[in-house]
């Protein structure tokens, strides 16, 4: 069974940067697409970006100056970093797998990211 | 980008109703439409995919429909368990794919 854990701080200052890592388990990161998807409170989904294949990625195009994803092969996990943070990034953060046509089939529990002073 | 958007926001129903949400994309997207349900506090979890595939473990109450895009999700006979908020997702072609704004299922 794929299992995804979600870590870092629940509380970023606004201009900051925000940074979150997925641990994996039951998966090799190896192989699928490591994505990111936030869920403001009480708002829809957002998939920020993914990461594939060894090191390759795809950002949405909303974010691509501020995000950057990234692993670690050899932790079994892999990271978001977005920076210049202000209360719209305020959310719910996923790390999630999805398969290679898109969709997602494992989801992390999800940790709530406040951005506040 | 691609455009999803689900009808309606909010969804009243009673144990045993036949209940049918809706999704329409700003664009043609073939099949490649995904729902999710998600409960609160809880991440969203996968139903259907590829429009009308149910997920492994995914009761057959639940159907999926359409192509193009216009698309529809039906509970045949609703369950306790159902009541929950359900989400549409396109991943036709380019990234990035793109979530319905959600219904509320109450």
């Amino acid at each position: 069974q794929v299992q995804l854990q979600e870590s870092g701080p629940g509380l970023v200052k606004p201009s900051e940067t925000l940074s979150l890592t997925c641990a994996v388990s039951g998966a090799s990161i190896r192989s699928g697409y490591w994505s990111w998807i936030r869920q403001p409170p009480g708002k829809g989904l957002e998939w920020l970006g993914y990461i594939y294949y060894s090191g390759n990625t795809n950002y949405n195009p909303s974010l691509t100056s501020r995000v950057t994803l990234s692993e670690d092969t050899s932790k079994n996990q892999f990271s978001l970093n977005l920076n210049s943070v202000t209360a719209a990034d305020t959310a719910v953060y996923y790390c999630a797998r999805a398969r290679v046509d898109g969709v997602v089939d494992y989801w992390g529990q999800g940790i709530l990211v406040t951005v506040s002073s | 980008d691609i455009q999803m958007t689900q009808s309606p926001s909010t969804l009243s129903a009673s144990v045993g109703d036949r209940v049918t949400i809706t999704c329409r994309a700003s664009q043609t997207i073939s099949s490649w439409l995904a729902w999710y349900q998600q409960k609160p506090g809880k991440a969203p979890n996968l139903l259907i995919y590829k429009t009308s595939n149910l997920e492994t473990g995914v009761p057959s109450r639940f159907s999926g429909s359409g192509s193009g895009t216009e698309f529809t999700l039906t509970i045949s006979s609703l369950q306790p368990d159902d009541f929950a908020t359900y989400y549409c997702q396109q991943y036709n072609g380019y990234f990035p794919y793109s979530f319905g704004q959600g219904t509320k299922l109450e």
